[in-house]
């Protein structure tokens, strides 16, 4: 049981490039989620999506798309990266157990656009 | 739009100190609270969640208490040790976008903690 997984853990990309983050979970769960963590700025929610299919926006989405054509799989993508996208990216998931909603997280990517 | 708030953001004590972290949020209707511990370069590794309902979880040396109506909870870290040190951080999942606890967790900026040998 491999819980939350993202790969790569590191990127260099130049500005303008494209890439794909993705992530995956293997303890079924429903709900998935990206996050970006910045200094001074804390853990921001970029995108989330409640199930197969769905996604949806969160704080700061602009620059991002998503998808989840698998409920393992949550992919996020950079379009045309920009020098503001350098930061450390975590994605978790939750399953609704009663009212718990537990989070879980994974290692995170380090992304830096130059 | 909710926002979390920890105090103090930075604290250095010696080894064996009990010591308190406080979180408070402007925003009273969540579904719980979480407490996460980060290591400098690594993920978040989560300690402790209160669901709206409760009062308080606790987990070995570790404490949270959660008053809703007053926004706030604490962290208690009973006999600090050196390999506490870490940052931990707040988070609140609210009643936000889907209208459910699905939506995505609010953190705080952590408090850095130093527990000195």
């Amino acid at each position: 049981n491999a819980g939350v997984t993202q790969t790569p853990k590191f990127r260099v990309l130049k500005t303008g490039q494209s890439m794909t983050l993705l992530c995956a979970q293997d303890m079924n769960h429903e709900y998935m989620y990206w996050y970006r963590q910045d200094p001074g700025m804390g853990l921001r929610l970029i995108h989330y999506s409640v199930g197969e299919g769905t996604t949806a926006k969160g704080e700061v989405p602009d620059g991002y798309n998503v998808s989840r054509l698998k409920k393992q799989n949550f992919l996020l993508g950079l379009e045309s990266a920009a020098p503001s996208q350098t930061s450390v990216y975590f994605c978790a998931s939750s399953f609704p157990s009663g009212i718990s909603y537990e989070q879980y997280f994974g290692p995170g990517t380090r992304l830096t656009v130059t | 739009k909710q926002e979390v708030t920890q105090i103090p953001a930075a604290l250095s004590v010696p080894e064996g100190e009990n010591l308190v972290l406080n979180c408070s949020f402007t925003d009273s209707a969540i579904y719980n609270l979480q407490w996460f511990r980060q290591d400098p370069g690594k993920g978040l590794t989560s300690l402790l969640l209160i669901q709206s309902s409760q009062r308080e979880q606790t987990s070995g040396r570790l404490n949270a208490s959660l008053d809703k109506s007053s926004g706030r909870s604490t962290l208690y870290i009973a006999a600090s040790q050196p390999g506490d040190s870490a940052t931990y951080l707040c988070a609140v999942v609210g009643h936000g976008y889907s209208g459910g606890g699905a939506d995505g967790l609010t953190f705080g900026k952590g408090t850095h903690l130093i527990i000195q040998p």
